[in-house]
């Protein structure tokens, strides 16, 4: 297992167009985030999953996001209709419920640009 | 409301001498905190933690303080080397399963 990794890379899209992207965990992980990095901030929490279930969502996720992990493997954060306050990097991160807060490891970020 | 603050966005210090970043928390409730560095095009890696029970934790070069009464954390490195230069983040944490960021602080070691 070569850790976390995320899909696409980079997205450059129009405002009003859907985007969607991937992430794939450790495999053994259940627990697994989503974050997202503007410029000159530290990552911010959007939501996480426990197994298929999304236990928390943070106020930045609006209507216009959904977060779904189907089988409690890989997740998906589709944002429709992107505006261009919603370029910035967008993180994920897994870990194991019997881990500590340290074994949270972060893919490599997909970066958004909406033009 | 920023609850983990790092008022320094950057800091340049010469190879071989000892780099301090610094961070603040206003939330007297967080009992973990936590020190990720991040290169660019890579998502954060976890460096060094600290418990609130504690006021000093060391991992080879790296070394995390921790003052409660004053809501303070440092992280040193010695020596600093080139490959040290990163964006840290300090982190902290009141629960299991969740992490709050601060804004980073860019380190540059000059040759």
């Amino acid at each position: 297992d070569t850790g976390v990794s995320q899909d696409p890379r980079h997205k450059i899209t129009k405002r009003g167009q859907n985007v969607t992207f991937r992430c794939d965990p450790i495999s053994e992980h259940n627990r697994l985030y989503w974050y997202r990095q503007t410029l000159g901030q530290g990552p911010e929490f959007l939501t996480y999953f426990q197994n298929e279930a999304q236990l928390e969502k943070s106020r930045l996720l609006s209507d216009r996001f959904s977060a779904e992990r189907p089988k409690g493997s890989f997740s998906t954060l589709e944002i429709q209709r992107t505006e261009q306050g919603d370029s910035a990097m967008y993180l994920c991160a897994s870990t194991s419920t019997t881990g500590g807060l340290e074994t949270q490891y972060f893919g490599p970020g997909t970066r958004l640009l909406v033009l | 409301d920023q609850q983990v603050k790092q008022n320094s966005p950057s800091l340049s210090v010469q190879e071989g001498r000892i780099s301090i970043l610094n961070c603040d928390y206003t939330n007297s409730m967080f009992d973990y905190f936590l020190w990720y560095k991040k290169y660019p095009a890579e998502g954060p890696t976890f460096l060094i933690s600290i418990s609130s029970i504690k006021d000093k934790n060391e991992d080879g070069r790296f070394t995390v303080f921790l003052n409660k009464s004053a809501k303070h954390l440092s992280l040193h490195i010695v020596p600093s080397q080139p490959g040290d230069s990163a964006v840290y983040f300090c982190a902290a944490s009141d629960r299991d399963d969740k992490i709050i960021f601060g804004k980073g602080t860019r380190l540059h070691i000059l040759p």
